[in-house]
């Protein structure tokens, strides 16, 4: 099961919107809506951001959302702020009844 | 009020094995589903196996097959991730991590919404 595919870093300005992709295959991406993002600040452990491909868990700013098209699952921040710079991560269920991540993204807020 | 507390850091010598522990708490240990996740220095998460203690059987990522092996002890609602044959790549944080304890039928697709406080695994010589 090879790690899905992410772009390594990305960057914004506070109040502006970015998008992270997430690339997998039809046998975890495309194949499941279980699609999970993580935010993981340095030397901190993840934190989950969305589930589901587009669900928020309590607490979690709607400046987050999430989508899915095909093969590709996307996370998009909106109204950008200093404490959104972080690492993130998605991860999928996979049809070998497994989970995968991706390589992660570092955020950076300019 | 789910807490998922794991053992502490640990130095090993290349060739040797390691048994991390991730002990749960809040909720009832056979609706948990425990995933270990791994982070090595600078890279990012992977996740090498999980459980679900009421059935028993464990499944594992294709990488680590044959030398990960992932146990739960619900007389004292803690999961184990033992790691053989230990080389330098393997130095790394180790993190348990669960969903919200529920229906243990999905608990394998379910996202993660609770992480232990992670173990530093050393190896070297």
């Amino acid at each position: 099961q090879s790690a899905l595919t992410q772009p390594a870093s990305v960057s914004g300005s506070p109040g502006q919107s970015i998008t992270i992709s997430c690339t997998g295959t039809s046998s975890d991406v495309g194949g499941y809506n279980y699609v999970s993002w993580y935010q993981q600040h340095p030397g901190k452990a993840p934190k989950l951001m969305i589930y589901e491909v587009s669900n928020r868990p309590s607490g979690v700013p709607d400046r987050f959302s999430g989508s899915k098209s095909g093969n590709t699952a996307s996370l998009t921040i909106s109204g950008l702020q200093a404490e959104d710079e972080a690492d993130y991560y998605c991860s999928s269920y996979t049809s070998s009844s497994t989970k995968v991540f991706g390589g992660g993204t570092k955020l950076t807020v300019l | 009020q789910v807490q998922l507390v794991q053992s502490g850091a640990e130095v090993k010598k290349p060739g040797s094995s390691v048994k991390v522990s991730c002990k749960a708490s809040g909720g009832t240990f056979s609706s948990y589903a425990i995933s270990w996740v791994r982070q090595a220095p600078g890279q990012g998460l992977e996740w090498m196996g999980g459980i679900i203690p009421i059935f028993g059987t464990a499944n594992y990522a294709q990488k680590f097959q044959g030398r990960v092996t992932i146990t739960a002890d619900e007389s004292t609602s803690t999961a184990y991730m033992e790691l053989s044959s230990l080389r330098s790549e393997d130095t790394a944080v180790y993190y348990c991590a669960s969903p919200t304890p529920q229906d243990p039928r999905t608990g394998m697709v379910e996202p993660f919404d609770y992480w232990g406080q992670g173990t530093l695994v050393t190896v070297s010589s």
